[in-house]
Order: structure tokens, then C-alpha cells, then sequence
């Protein structure tokens, strides 16, 4: 199984960038994602990343270091609808997910 | 649009009682699962099933059950529903091989148990 961490809230400003740690413990690591959810409803993926490096989407990026156990999401040019729970979530082998606790990002005027 | 569909939004039910949550995906998914959703503690794996009448536990099986009987529908079962169930419950579904690319959540039942 695998242990994530994440913080539990952030805060930021409108138009600013702002990235969300995580750092994982896993055995059979196949992959980290991704997740957001807005309150009262589904998440829905944004990224999911297996090898280290960065991938870019748009306004949002996700980065992994393997051998570090560590990913981050950025988000630029912040949006007031971007204030979310951004969920890290591990790929166990057999294709299982872990998710982490959530962030809850609050982006302010 | 492909859709994983929650039956209800909301439940309140009272303690002790036989409480059904349904999910339908019409994506002809292999797998479904059924998670909760706690402030803290992330979403946890109840039960997930990997084809029609197959089931297996997941990280928090105690005081719940499951069915499936078909392939586009997974029941989620609370034999006797008790006040620390109450919780969001999430349904979601994936293709066979693909893992959590394919996952595609419901929107949630929000349980309260009384």
C-alpha cells in the first residue's frame, strides 16, 4: 500500500501561482494522479504522472521524483474558480488507488 | 457524455436500519468501487468489484456489504445502519487494465445516519 501526504489547506491570491506538495511511501508504486474536487461534487482527474519529470496542461502542471517519493501540482494564473480540494492519489500495483487527505485551496480577490 | 449516476444526493436514515445505495455507470466498465469520503482521512476503499457477482474487500469492509449482479450497476449495503457510517459516500468506476486513468467518479450520497 502506500502512505500520501498533503497539506491540508492553502490560500492564495487570484492571478498568482501556487503549488501543492505531496510526498509519498509506497510499495509497488505504479503511477501518482492527480484529482479535483470541487465541494459537494465528483473529483475529476487533472494529471497523472509515472515517470519523473514534468507534465504541463494548460494552467496546470504536475511534476514526480520517484526516487524522491515527492510530486507537486502547480497552478498558474489562479482562477477564483480554481478554489478546490486537490486530491494526490497513488497507483498501487494491481492498478489500486491511494489518495491522500486533499488540499483545500482557497483562491482569494 | 459518460456518466457514473448515484441514485441519491442526499439520505438521512435512523440508526439500525437496512440503508441501499445504488450506482449505475454506463461506460461498460469492468471494475467499480465504492469509497467514503471523511474531512482528514482522504477517500476510503469499502468494496470494489472487478466483474459481475465478483466482490472483494477494501480497506474498511466492517458493517458493509455489496452487490452486483450486473455489470452496470454496484449496490453499496449497510446491514444496520449506525451514526459513524455517516459520511459522503463516492461511487466510481474504471475500465479493466487501465487503473486510475479510466476512474470515473459519481457525484456522491450524502448519508446522515440519526
Amino acid at each position: 500500500g502506500q502512505n500520501i501526504d498533503q497539506p491540508t489547506e492553502m490560500t492564495a491570491t487570484e492571478g498568482a501561482i501556487v503549488q501543492i506538495n505531496c510526498t509519498y511511501q509506497t510499495s509497488g508504486f505504479n503511477g501518482l494522479f492527480w484529482y479535483q474536487q470541487h465541494a459537494g461534487e465528483a473529483p475529476t482527474f487533472l494529471s497523472y504522472n509515472v515517470l519523473d519529470g514534468l507534465e504541463e496542461k494548460g494552467r496546470f502542471s504536475s511534476f514526480l521524483s520517484r526516487s524522491k517519493g515527492y510530486s507537486y501540482l502547480l497552478l498558474k494564473e489562479l482562477q477564483m474558480k480554481d478554489s478546490a480540494s486537490y486530491l494526490c492519489v497513488g497507483n498501487n500495483a494491481g492498478n489500486m488507488l491511494t489518495f491522500g487527505g486533499g488540499t483545500r485551496l482557497m483562491v482569494k480577490p | 457524455d459518460v456518466k457514473v449516476t448515484q441514485s441519491s444526493r442526499y439520505l438521512v436514515k435512523r440508526t439500525g436500519e437496512k440503508v441501499f445505495l445504488e450506482c449505475v455507470q454506463d461506460m461498460d466498465h469492468e471494475n467499480m468501487f465504492w469509497y467514503r469520503q471523511d474531512p482528514g482521512l482522504g477517500l476510503r476503499l469499502i468494496y470494489f468489484s472487478y466483474d459481475v457477482k465478483m466482490k472483494e474487500k477494501g480497506d474498511i469492509p466492517e458493517g458493509y456489504s455489496v452487490s452486483r449482479e450486473k455489470k452496470e450497476r454496484f449496490s453499496l449495503i449497510l446491514e444496520s445502519a449506525s451514526t459513524n457510517q455517516t459520511s459522503m459516500y463516492l461511487c466510481a468506476s474504471s475500465p479493466g487494465v487501465t487503473g486510475g486513468i479510466g476512474y470515473t467518479f459519481g457525484s456522491g450520497t450524502r448519508l446522515t445516519v440519526v
